[in-house]
């Protein structure tokens, strides 16, 4: 099992651009988060999703877009990215224990 | 309040000494206290957890201490090691309705060899 993987690893932006994370699972988890972690501020919330084709704003969800088109699947999305949104993003799973499986992160610059 | 205050922001610690981190809470609705460490360039991952019917839970050297009435809870690492030197992250989970885990700032952990 290769557990949670996250596409890209890293990415460099201009403000303005747009760009999808992806996330995949292959542990048929029903829930799935996205975080963004910034120095001395935790792991924020961004958006989850409770099943297939269910998505719901968490604490940060201004500026993101989410879909979980799969099961297996879920996209974070940056429409316009701004360098408010520098940061690495995690995206996690979990089955109905409340064990959370976090992916290795992306490293998003938004310059 | 759905916050999670986590103190100290780092500990450095001499090798064979003990580590603790406090947090706190204010929700009462929180019915799940997990720990998650985690490694530089690495996704957290779960170390231990307890619930709020407990007041001590031990893995190893790893043990949680659980004040429900003061709405505290620490994680203390005894015999810490290099190997142990990550940030640690407490978290609380929303019970009833809720599916969100709620995070504390992290704690960055030294231990000097």
């Amino acid at each position: 099992n290769a557990g949670v993987t996250q596409t890209p690893k890293f990415r460099v932006l201009k403000t303005g651009q747009s760009m999808t994370l992806l996330c995949a699972q292959d542990m048929n988890h029903e829930y799935m988060y996205w975080y963004r972690q910034d120095p001395g501020m935790g792991l924020r919330l961004i958006h989850y999703s409770v099943g297939e084709g269910t998505t719901a704003k968490g604490e940060v969800p201004d500026g993101y877009n989410v879909s979980r088109l799969k099961k297996q699947n879920f996209l974070l999305g940056l429409e316009s990215a701004a360098p408010s949104q520098t940061s690495v993003y995690f995206c996690a799973s979990r089955d109905r224990s409340y064990e959370q499986y976090f992916g290795p992160g992306t490293r998003l610059t938004v310059t | 309040q759905q916050q999670v205050k986590q103190s100290p922001q780092s500990l450095i610690v001499q090798k064979g000494g003990i580590s603790i981190i406090n947090c706190a809470y204010e929700n009462t609705a929180f019915d799940y206290f997990p720990w998650y460490q985690q490694f530089p360039g690495k996704g957290p991952a779960l170390l231990i957890a307890i619930r709020p019917d407990v007041s001590e839970k031990k893995e190893g050297r790893f043990t949680i201490s659980f004040n429900k009435s003061a709405k505290q809870f620490s994680l203390h690492i005894m015999d810490s090691q290099p190997g142990d030197s990550a940030t640690y992250f407490c978290a609380a989970h929303v019970g009833t309705g809720g599916f969100k885990t709620i995070f504390g700032a992290g704690t960055r952990l030294f231990v000097k060899a």
